[in-house]
C-alpha cells in the first residue's frame, strides 16, 4: 500500500512570512495528491489538492507543486496569516493514506 | 451547503462493550470512509465501503469491527468489544462517485473507553 511521509512535524512561522510543507510518497500509480487543513476539534478538510498530470496548482495564497519523478509534493502557504495556525495533513493513493501531519503556528 | 453529520460527539463506554457510530453521509455519494485518530497523531484509515460492501480495509480494520448501511442515509462503524486503546477520534468522510476526489470528513466522534 501507499506510504506518505511528511516534514516538518512542527513549524513556526512569523505572520506574513511564507510556510513550505513536503511529503514524500512510495506507490508511483498514485495519482491523486491532497492537502487537508484540521483545527481543533474539528476534521479535517480539503484545502487543495492536484493530480499527477499537473505539475502546480495554486489557489490564492495556498499552491502545491508535484515532482512525479522524485514521488514529492509540497504545499506552499504565502503571506500566512494566524487562522492558519492549524495541522495540515497530505494524502496520497485510492483510500487516502495520510501523513504523519504538520503542526503549523504563525506568530503575530 | 452539504455536510457529513456524526452521532455521537462524544461517547464514553466501558471496556468490552459495544459501541456504534453514526454517520450521515452526504446524500449524493457513493463512496464511504472511517478513519481513527488517537490524540495527538495522524489520521489512520480503518475502511472504506462502496457498493454496500468493504473495497478496503487496514490491518486495524480487525475482526472486532464491522460496518453497515442499514439504509439509504446512515453509515455505521460497531466496535463489538472495546479496548482501552480504541479510545480515539473517528472520523468519517465521503467521496462522489469518482475515486482520488475530495473526500468530506464529519466532525467526529471521540470514543473514549474506561
Amino acid at each position: 500500500g501507499e506510504n506518505v511521509e511528511q516534514h516538518p512535524s512542527t513549524l513556526s512561522v512569523q505572520e506574513g512570512d511564507s510556510a513550505v510543507i513536503k511529503c514524500t510518497y512510495s506507490d508511483s500509480a498514485s495519482n491523486y495528491f491532497p492537502w487537508y487543513k484540521q483545527e481543533l476539534g474539528k476534521g479535517p478538510q480539503l484545502i487543495i489538492d492536484i493530480r499527477s498530470n499537473v505539475g502546480e496548482k495554486k489557489d490564492q495564497r495556498i499552491a502545491v507543486t508535484l515532482n512525479k519523478t522524485a514521488k514529492h509534493f509540497s504545499l506552499h502557504i504565502t503571506e500566512t496569516q494566524p487562522e492558519d495556525s492549524a495541522v495540515y495533513f497530505c494524502g496520497g493513493g485510492n483510500k487516502l493514506t495520510f501523513g504523519t501531519g504538520t503542526q503549523l503556528k504563525v506568530e503575530l | 451547503e452539504p455536510e457529513v453529520t456524526q452521532t455521537p460527539s462524544h461517547q464514553v463506554t466501558q471496556m468490552g462493550q459495544e459501541v456504534i457510530l453514526r454517520c450521515v453521509p452526504i446524500s449524493n455519494h457513493l463512496y464511504f470512509y472511517w478513519y481513527r485518530q488517537i490524540l495527538g497523531q495522524k489520521v489512520e484509515f480503518l475502511v472504506s465501503f462502496y457498493n454496500n460492501e468493504i473495497s478496503e480495509k487496514s490491518e486495524i480494520f480487525d475482526d472486532q469491527f464491522s460496518v453497515e448501511r442499514p439504509d439509504g442515509s446512515n453509515f455505521t462503524l460497531k466496535i463489538r468489544s472495546t479496548k482501552l486503546e480504541d479510545s480515539a477520534m473517528y472520523f468519517c468522510a465521503s467521496s462522489s462517485i469518482e475515486l482520488n476526489t475530495e473526500a468530506f470528513f464529519g466532525q467526529g466522534t471521540r470514543l473514549t473507553v474506561v
